[in-house]
């Protein structure tokens, strides 16, 4: 069974940083295109950062361009966003999501991993 | 701005059909996916490239589109369908751009 599991988030003071992993089992992790998502509490989705299947193509939404980092170790079947610069406007849940393949959906999530920023 | 409208509740009772919308100028254009999210889980892909399901989804699941709306359809409504439903839609102009629109509560009754 195809699944992801997020890790690495808790509580961080603003301005500080933070790593999120996702680990993938039950598919062929290196030949799937992957994003993180996240979710504010009690408000909706955003997509935030995409990254091809080589590493070599990364997009990233404006709300995050220039303090998230997105990569990947398909060595390690694992996904990471580094998270720096945080506000309290980036508390969420943040989710790893694989792109469904030819089209611009996503068809397998993980459970998600909670950020909070707050002093 | 990319910007996708969905109503931000529908009620039905069991049974009945429930309809759930998606607006965007660019819809015309683009595919729309579809998620339901239950209280305190993942959100889970039922519709994709406008009115595809993926295996494992109920065929009672639909999605149709018509000029800039798309629409979910859940004939049969059960209890187990109450979640916040979202649609999504892409704008690959010059790079990678993935909206969600903010998402409808379906309450059953």
């Amino acid at each position: 069974e195809a699944q992801l599991e997020e890790s690495g988030g808790g509580l961080v003071q603003p301005g500080g940083s933070l790593r999120l992993s996702c680990v993938a089992s039950g598919f062929d992790f290196g030949e799937t295109e992957m994003n993180w998502v996240r979710q504010t509490p009690g408000k909706g989705l955003e997509w935030l950062s995409y990254i091809s299947l080589s590493s070599s193509v990364k997009y990233y939404s404006d709300s995050v361009k220039g303090r998230f980092t997105i990569s990947r170790d398909n060595a390690k079947n694992s996904l990471f966003l580094q998270l720096s610069r945080l506000t309290a406007d980036d508390t969420a849940v943040y989710y790893c999501a694989r792109d469904t393949r030819g089209s611009d959906g996503f068809d397998l999530w993980g459970q998600g991993t909670l950020v909070t920023v707050s002093s | 701005s990319y910007e996708l409208t969905q109503p931000p509740s529908v009620s039905v009772s069991p049974g009945q059909t429930a309809r759930i919308t998606c607006s965007g100028d660019t819809l015309p254009q683009q595919y729309v996916y579809w998620y339901q999210q239950r209280a305190g889980q993942a959100p889970v892909l039922i519709i994709y490239k406008d009115s595809e399901r993926p295996s494992g989804i109920p065929e009672r699941f639909s999605g149709s589109t018509s000029g800039t709306t798309v629409t979910l359809t859940i004939s049969g409504v059960r209890a187990e369908d109450e979640a916040d439903y979202y649609c999504q839609s892409a704008d690959n102009n010059g790079g990678y751009l993935r909206v969600f629109a903010g998402g409808t509560k379906l309450t059953v009754l």
